[in-house]
């Protein structure tokens, strides 16, 4: 089905771990988004990326890095996770001309004990 | 900068009317949007309205943009159980890189 699929759905990381969280979309979108959503703060904007091999950081960029080397893949990693991380995740995608909005994946449930 | 504001909880009754309303104060903005998040779930695309119109109806859904106030409101006529959401409001900005700015969502519960 076409979309966008975030995988892991789950994962429990200990402090110091680190981790990559993949974003894959089939739409051919250009623009691709990571967030996360915690209770009360709604959704806020860690990196971002305006087409293949580009990146920027987005509200809350500290303690995560980002690549795109494809269209289709935008990958999140923590390189040592805290418990300030344990978060949920969305990935969004986006046409360059983006007036329609944004595309979600179902999310990535992160917990850092 | 820009902001978008929403009230947090509504609560209704089953088969009444739902409004959910939202605040925002960019000016530029061209495109407005309403996403819909269930439990354990990702954020989906409601409706949206563009910025030269009133009023936007889907079924159910009305969308009412108010530009001189910059106030949006989503309507849900006969709101049912499986209504019960996070709804969230949300405008693209025109410069920006074409970021949509997000309100923190309004959950909204139906009760029977």
């Amino acid at each position: 089905n076409a979309g966008v699929t975030q995988t892991p759905k789950f994962r429990v990381l200990k402090t110091g771990q680190s981790m990559t969280l993949l974003c894959a979309q089939d739409m051919n979108h250009e623009y691709m988004y990571w967030y996360r959503q915690d209770p009360g703060m709604g959704l806020r904007l860690i990196h971002y990326s305006v087409g293949e091999g580009t990146t920027a950081k987005g509200e809350v960029p500290d303690g995560y890095n980002v690549s795109r080397l494809k269209k289709q893949n935008f990958l999140l990693g923590l390189e040592s996770a805290a418990p300030s991380q344990t978060s949920v995740y969305f990935c969004a995608s986006a046409y360059r001309d983006n007036n329609y909005g944004y595309t979600f994946g179902s999310g990535t449930r992160l917990t850092v004990v | 900068g820009e902001d978008v504001e929403q009230s947090l909880f509504l609560s209704v009754r089953e088969g009444d009317s739902s409004v959910i309303n939202c605040t925002y104060t960019d000016s530029s903005s061209t495109y407005l949007y309403w996403y819909k998040q269930e439990p354990g779930a990702g954020l989906q695309l409601l409706t949206y309205i563009f910025s030269n119109m009133d009023m936007k109806q889907d079924q159910r859904l009305t969308v009412l943009l108010n530009k001189k106030d910059k106030h949006l409101s989503l309507r849900i006529a006969d709101t049912q159980t499986g209504d019960s959401a996070i709804y969230f409001c949300a405008e693209l900005n025109a410069g920006n890189n074409r970021k949509l700015i997000w309100g923190l969502g309004t959950s909204l519960a139906v009760n029977p």
